[in-house]
């Protein structure tokens, strides 16, 4: 059972235009939801989140938008860079038993900026 | 600042082996969380320490186990390796308070095992 959907395997967008990563997540327990980009032989980095009460978060070209009524989270890249060319995961956060936080992952999305 | 690092980088063993890996924190950090990343799939979620205690685990069997130590550091161990094991196997760090960690996550390079 795939809590956290990442339909995309792939994107290709030319350098300077908006790439646009899409994310589906089945669990409304998730309070917290994250972006991490990946280079290869590298461990995931920390882009950018949002709280399950805001539907939008900005961080210089970075924006993530959350529609909690259709459960779906999308990153917004403006303008894409040849070195935003990385692996991009979602991630759901929440509370397990026991306290923990954990984190769900989407299985990834490969984005090509194109110069 | 020192971020998460994690030893050794590769590691080869056979099935029925028993292995262990290691992960310090970022600085300022106090829980640890391990995950493992199959090929082309996403992390998964095994198990979280706080204050060297396990305090949530995911769907991974009893011969995956743990450790944190006073630094806040961890082992990751498993036994009897089987083929399916392989994977790459990231730690994450983050702060945590009155119990609870953060939500935000902190991952170190990862260990790549490759079970044979």
């Amino acid at each position: 059972d795939q809590q956290v959907k990442q339909n995309s395997p792939s994107l290709s967008v030319q350098e300077g235009r908006i790439s646009i990563l899409n994310c589906d997540y089945t669990n409304s327990m998730f309070d917290y939801f994250l972006w991490y980009k990946k280079y290869p032989a590298e461990g995931p980095t920390f882009l950018i989140s949002i709280s399950s009460i805001k539907d939008k978060n900005e961080d210089g070209r970075f924006t993530v938008f959350l529609n909690k009524s259709a459960k779906h989270l999308s990153l917004h890249i403006v303008p894409s860079q040849p070195g935003d060319s990385a692996v991009y995961f979602c991630a759901a956060s929440l509370i397990s038993s026991g306290s923990a936080r954990q984190l769900t992952f989407g299985s990834g999305t490969q984005l090509t900026v194109l110069p | 600042e020192t971020g998460v690092t994690q030893s050794p980088t590769h590691l080869i063993k056979t099935r029925g082996q028993q292995v262990t890996l290691r992960c310090s924190s970022q600085s300022g950090h106090n829980t640890v969380s391990w995950y493992q990343q199959a090929l082309g799939q996403g992390p998964q979620f095994i198990f979280q320490y706080y204050r060297e205690e396990e305090n949530g685990r995911g769907n991974f069997p009893p011969r995956f186990s743990g450790l944190q130590f006073p630094n806040y550091s961890s082992e990751l161990n498993v036994n009897a390796l089987e083929l399916d094991d392989s994977a790459l196997y990231l730690c994450a760090s983050s702060r945590g308070t009155l119990g609870l960690a953060s939500y935000e996550q902190y991952f170190g390079p990862g260990t790549r095992l490759t079970v044979t």
